[in-house]
């Protein structure tokens, strides 16, 4: 049980684009989905909180407007990189929980490279 | 606030040797403490997790961690080390309010044949 997913696993795309990634909770309802990104041989860092229904609590240093978070259902979050430049090449990862004080379960993260 | 430290960034074992990875953690709340696995390009495993029942933790794959507040630790500790171990581990604290994890800048074990 407690499985996520993610979709795309990688995704190559040009600079300028926007790229959307989804985290889905296959196995059980996520109240609170939290994404994260890693940079190379570095530790994760959270970006952002996302409750079904309602907006996205962003951590600080993180542009809102750029990381594009939508968390619609209690199975889906998306995060969408809009107008993505070479520096936003990172891996993302997702994580769901049950509520806002359960154990996390993560998703296998998605890697973006923008050329 | 909290913070986690694990204090080596590589650890290497030979294969069949104990593996101790350390980790020291401050917190203004009562913690909750993980240790999670992750494999090269893969996501993030739950090894184990400390919310404040018996201070000795075990968890999958042989793994298991003791929680010392007295020292402010949570080490993780292995008695034989399997190849299938080489992978990135990091210590995680949680603050009771929002859920909201705090990851350690991750420690690296190589194990040798």
């Amino acid at each position: 049980g407690a499985v996520v997913s993610q979709h795309p696993s990688w995704v190559i795309c040009k600079s300028g684009t926007s790229v959307k990634i989804e985290c889905r909770s296959l196995d059980f309802q996520a109240t609170t989905m939290f994404w994260y990104r890693q940079f190379p041989k570095q530790s994760l860092m959270l970006m952002a909180t996302s409750n079904e229904g309602s907006k996205a609590t962003y951590e600080q240093g993180v542009e809102k407007d750029k990381f594009l978070i939508n968390h619609a259902s209690l199975t889906l979050s998306t995060l969408t990189v809009t107008s993505a430049h070479p520096e936003d090449s990172s891996f993302y990862i997702c994580s769901a929980s049950l509520g806002p004080v359960e154990t996390q379960y993560f998703g296998p993260g998605t890697r973006l490279l923008v050329l | 606030a909290q913070s986690v430290t694990q204090l080596d960034s590589h650890v290497s074992v030979s294969e069949g040797t104990p593996v101790l990875l350390r980790c020291n953690y401050s917190s203004s709340y009562s913690p909750s403490l993980f240790w999670y696995v992750q494999h090269p390009n893969k996501g993030l495993q739950l090894l184990l997790k400390y919310t404040s029942a018996a201070t000795l933790v075990k968890g999958i794959n042989g793994f298991e961690a003791e929680f010392k507040k007295s020292e402010t630790s949570f080490h993780l500790t292995k008695p034989s080390a399997h190849m299938s171990d080489a992978a990135e581990y990091f210590c995680v604290v949680s603050a009771a309010a929002g859920n909201k994890l705090t990851f350690g800048g991750g420690t690296r074990v190589l194990v040798k044949p």
